[in-house]
């Protein structure tokens, strides 16, 4: 399958610092997209990144999708208690889509 | 527009044991994923049904099967159960075949084998 790698694996932060999960491929994308699930909930869709080099924003968070395609990155501003959970990353454009998606960065936000 | 449905959300089974788990998708999408999710592994491809059809299928053993209905639902069985089996199933649907659109996942069914 289409893998991806996700790191780091685990990340704790004080509430207010930056937050930022890498996700790397070993072969260009046609897309990626990115999840995330909050503890004892399930995945949802956060946003879909296509071109490359592109950036779009969603208040705090800012996705990237690299030049070459093959990876792309969330970050995260003065993160809040509410940013806490697991962070997915998911390829898409072959045959087999977003089957695969990557291990998670899973967040944890201190008070 | 109603969600993905899971069921049933919680059970739990003996060793040796099968296990039916239910997925109605959102209304209008045919393609539906299952995935199994541990703590240790993250999102585990199962498989995925497009059309009553399943056309990718994970890295599981023969235990793990599944299939869909004319109406989308889907179903998917896991027979002679291992502890190590015990994990948060999830279903996804989507409108695309090969999950290249966005995924709507349901809340899961948590299975627990002793």
């Amino acid at each position: 399958g289409q893998q991806v790698m996700q790191i780091p694996q685990y990340q704790h932060v004080q509430e207010g610092e930056d937050f930022t999960t890498y996700c790397n491929s070993s072969t260009t994308l046609s897309n990626i997209q990115w999840y995330k699930q909050r503890p004892g909930g399930h995945p949802v869709f956060l946003i879909q990144l296509v071109k490359s080099g592109e950036v779009k924003k969603q208040k705090r968070l800012t996705f990237q999708f690299g030049e070459a395609k093959k990876n792309s990155s969330l970050h995260i501003t003065a993160t809040q208690t509410t940013d806490v959970g697991t962070y997915f990353c998911a390829p898409g454009g072959s045959t087999l889509g977003r089957l695969y998606f990557g291990r998670g960065t899973q967040l944890t936000v201190w008070p | 527009k109603a969600g993905v449905t899971q069921t049933p959300r919680y059970l739990i089974k003996t060793r040796g044991q099968q296990v039916t788990l239910s997925c109605s998708p959102i209304s209008g999408h045919r393609s539906v994923s299952w995935y199994q999710q541990t703590p240790g592994q993250g999102l585990q491809f199962l498989f995925e049904y497009f059309s009553e059809t399943q056309r990718n299928k994970g890295n599981f053993p023969g235990r793990f099967s599944g299939r869909q209905f004319s109406n989308s639902r889907s179903e998917m069985n896991v027979s002679t159960l291992e502890l190590g089996d015990s994990a948060l199933y999830l279903c996804a649907s989507s409108l695309a075949q090969g999950a290249n659109g966005e995924l709507f996942f349901g809340e899961g069914s948590r299975l627990t084998v002793l």
